[in-house]
């Protein structure tokens, strides 16, 4: 069944701790994204991706790296979190096929302590 | 430039009257608008969208919405409200001509609908 997963769903972890949230998506999308969102708040676009090798920061200023070495697969890591990286992170994939409608993820909500 | 408007933060409705949540948006092309439902610690979950054709779209769970060209909207309705209706709701544009599928989201509007 083609789906898009994202884990951990919950992550705490203490400051200064290198983390990588997974993104991976079996539709075989070219386009992925991810987005941070405080809870019940608007979402903000931090990173996307075109395809293989090629990705662009979003409107929303991030500490967070990205990359997009396979079709499915697009983490994101933060190399030293700190409490204000305390967040939701949504990823989603599209393609034209379906008019770029946005297939989400569950989410990763992460705690930085 | 795109840009999304959803003038309310929240909608209060009782149980089996009719629910709207409104969305105004702003895009120098063609638009192609989306509605999304997201419940707690959960991702988005699409609804309906619309593309072209008939200006009302039906969708998930007996949602529908009504493109309006010269006011420039997209509201979403449901005729009568269900409990579990009960969540926050995005709208979404995207430029046609926009071949990198980016969208501007709405704020978001949580819908409340009391027993």
């Amino acid at each position: 069944e083609a789906d898009i997963y994202q884990t951990p769903r919950y992550l705490v972890i203490g400051t200064g701790k290198k983390i990588t949230l997974e993104c991976s998506q079996t539709m075989g999308h070219d386009k992925m994204y991810w987005y941070q969102q405080d809870p019940g708040m608007e979402l903000h676009l931090i990173h996307y991706s075109y395809g293989v090798n090629s990705t662009e920061k979003g409107d929303l200023s991030s500490e967070s790296t990205v990359s997009r070495i396979r079709t499915e697969h697009f983490p994101l890591t933060l190399e030293s979190a700190r409490p204000s990286h305390t967040s939701q992170y949504l990823c989603a994939s599209s393609d034209r096929i379906n008019s770029y409608e946005q297939y989400f993820g569950p989410g990763t909500r992460l705690t930085v302590t | 430039a795109q840009s999304v408007a959803q003038p309310e933060d929240q909608v209060n409705v009782a149980e089996g009257n009719p629910l709207t949540v409104k969305c105004t948006y702003s895009v120098s092309g063609n638009p192609y608008l989306f509605w999304y439902v997201q419940y707690p610690n959960r991702g988005l979950q699409f609804l309906l969208k619309y593309i072209t054709g008939d200006n009302l779209v039906k969708g998930s769970y007996g949602f529908e919405a009504e493109f309006n060209k010269s006011q420039t909207s997209f509201h979403l309705k449901k005729p009568s409200a269900l409990v579990s209706d009960s969540a926050l709701y995005f709208c979404a544009v995207r430029d046609s001509g926009d071949s990198w599928g980016k969208f501007q989201f709405g704020a978001g509007t949580q819908v409340v609908v009391t027993p």
